[in-house]
């Protein structure tokens, strides 16, 4: 089954405004990962946390990770038109090597 | 130039009619795995590989088979297609409990 889940669904800004996504997950994790897709195209991985690991910073992306409330969320700072695309996180299950991706965020930003 | 490589990018098909999508990557990756996207759904994963002649099933296997007897290779076969199958799928590869590399997707309409 599906184990990720992501809010919000779609989220439209303007350009220079931060972005907010958030993921919850099910099962005890290795990592969670953060990928990219643009319109009908391969996934492309953003940013990987570990599940000892609280934060991560990539550029304009932050990461956070809550293990006890089994959550992530994507920050993207100072927005831009290319950052339009959709966001997915994967939660990759201690039990294996299975990733399990949620359902994405649709991001939208606006020129 | 370090890919996965899937082929066909759009395939039309008829039900019943058997149909291999390749899927190829040249970075010595020992996990690889498929996934279906649709609308509303997110990626589901189909099968998954951890290594040559090790496979498992996801989220979603019923309809589909895969082999694994190279590491390179992880064919993914429909012995007898039907509409319900008609999805954008993907491959992907990856170190263990590393990020996956995404091949740029078959588009799969079963009529």
């Amino acid at each position: 089954s599906q184990q990720g889940e992501e809010d919000p669904q779609a989220l439209s800004i303007q350009e220079g405004e931060n972005a907010t996504m958030n993921c919850s997950y099910k099962t005890s994790i290795n990592n969670l990962q953060w990928y990219r897709q643009n319109s009908g195209r391969g996934l492309v991985h953003l940013i990987l946390i570990r599940s000892n690991e609280r934060e991560k910073h990539s550029g304009r992306l932050r990461v956070t990770l809550d293990t006890s409330k089994k959550s992530s969320s994507l920050l993207i700072t100072a927005s831009r038109a290319a950052d339009t695309a959709s966001y997915f996180c994967a939660s990759q299950e201690t039990s294996g090597s299975r990733l399990t991706f949620g359902e994405g965020t649709q991001l939208t930003v606006n020129p | 130039e370090a890919q996965v490589t899937q082929n066909p990018r759009y395939l039309i098909t008829v039900t019943g009619k058997k149909l291999t999508v390749t899927c190829s990557q040249n970075m010595n990756h020992e996990y690889m795995s498929w996934y279906r996207q649709d609308p509303g759904l997110g990626l589901r994963q189909i099968y998954y590989s951890m290594n040559v002649e090790v496979t498992d099933k996801g989220d979603v296997p019923e309809g589909y088979k895969v082999s694994r007897k190279e590491k390179r290779n992880f064919p993914l076969i429909l012995e007898s297609p039907s509409p319900n199958q008609t999805s954008l799928y993907f491959c992907a590869s990856s170190l263990t409990n590393s990020p996956l590399h995404f091949g740029n997707g078959t588009r799969l309409t079963v009529t």
